[in-house]
């Protein structure tokens, strides 16, 4: 089964500066979806970005970029220009391409930001 | 477009009482997912639908538990009875031929 591993429970930045969250799956299928979702203390999951597989090219939605490295299996979220907004929860997920349905989530990291 | 709403978005309930959590998914969307959520246990999928139809309820975690989509705008999911290790906060979810998921607010609910 497809387990989802993030090893850092907290995380802190400063105001601007740049932050690296860790993601790391296993898995034994070659086509599949990774996702960061953040959630804040609204507690609304929201989802942050989207990687397929299938692409080399590392997704990235303005300040938030991935680091996919397919073969060690590791997918880490780099937060640039930190702003206190970006305080939240981040959970990273998988979800098979094969089952649309199976959506593993890791245990997630809290995020501080320090002005 | 309006997201995934959810209701209510908290319930305090004493043991034994029957909850019913309701949730409306976004317009067009074929697929709604029930999550859990807790510290102990982090998210964990409770059971899903295609097209109003349960497809895998193997997360429910017991006959307590059940869930109904009557139609493509909603869902409930019901606790009866309801027990205090049942207080979680529960999210419903849906997205389009299974890809990302959209997430509402959540429920946050405590059984006394």
């Amino acid at each position: 089964a497809q387990t989802v591993t993030q090893s850092q429970p907290e995380m802190s930045v400063q105001e601007a500066e740049t932050v690296t969250l860790s993601c790391t799956y296993d898995t034994s299928e070659s086509d599949y979806y990774l996702f960061w979702y953040k959630q804040p203390p609204s507690r609304q999951m929201i989802l942050v970005i989207r990687q397929e597989a299938y692409k080399q090219q590392n997704a990235t939605e303005n300040r938030f970029s991935v680091n996919f490295q397919k073969a060690a299996k590791s997918f880490s979220l780099k937060i640039s220009d930190s702003q206190l907004g970006d305080a939240a929860m981040y959970f990273c997920a998988y979800r098979s391409a094969y089952n649309n349905n199976d959506m593993r989530f890791g245990a997630g990291t809290r995020l501080t930001v320090k002005p | 477009d309006a997201g995934v709403i959810q209701s209510p978005r908290h319930e305090v309930t004493e043991m034994g009482q029957e909850v019913t959590l309701r949730c409306k998914p976004i317009s067009g969307h074929d697929y709604l997912f029930w999550y859990r959520q807790t510290m102990m246990r982090g998210l964990e999928l409770l059971i899903y639908f295609n097209n109003n139809v349960p497809i895998d309820d193997s997360g429910m975690p017991e006959d307590r538990f059940s869930a109904k989509m009557p139609n493509a705008s909603f869902s409930t999911l019901k606790i009866q009875p309801s027990e205090p290790r049942d207080s979680a906060v529960y999210f419903c979810a849906s997205s389009y031929r299974g890809m990302e998921l959209f997430f509402g607010e959540g429920s946050r609910l405590t059984v006394l």
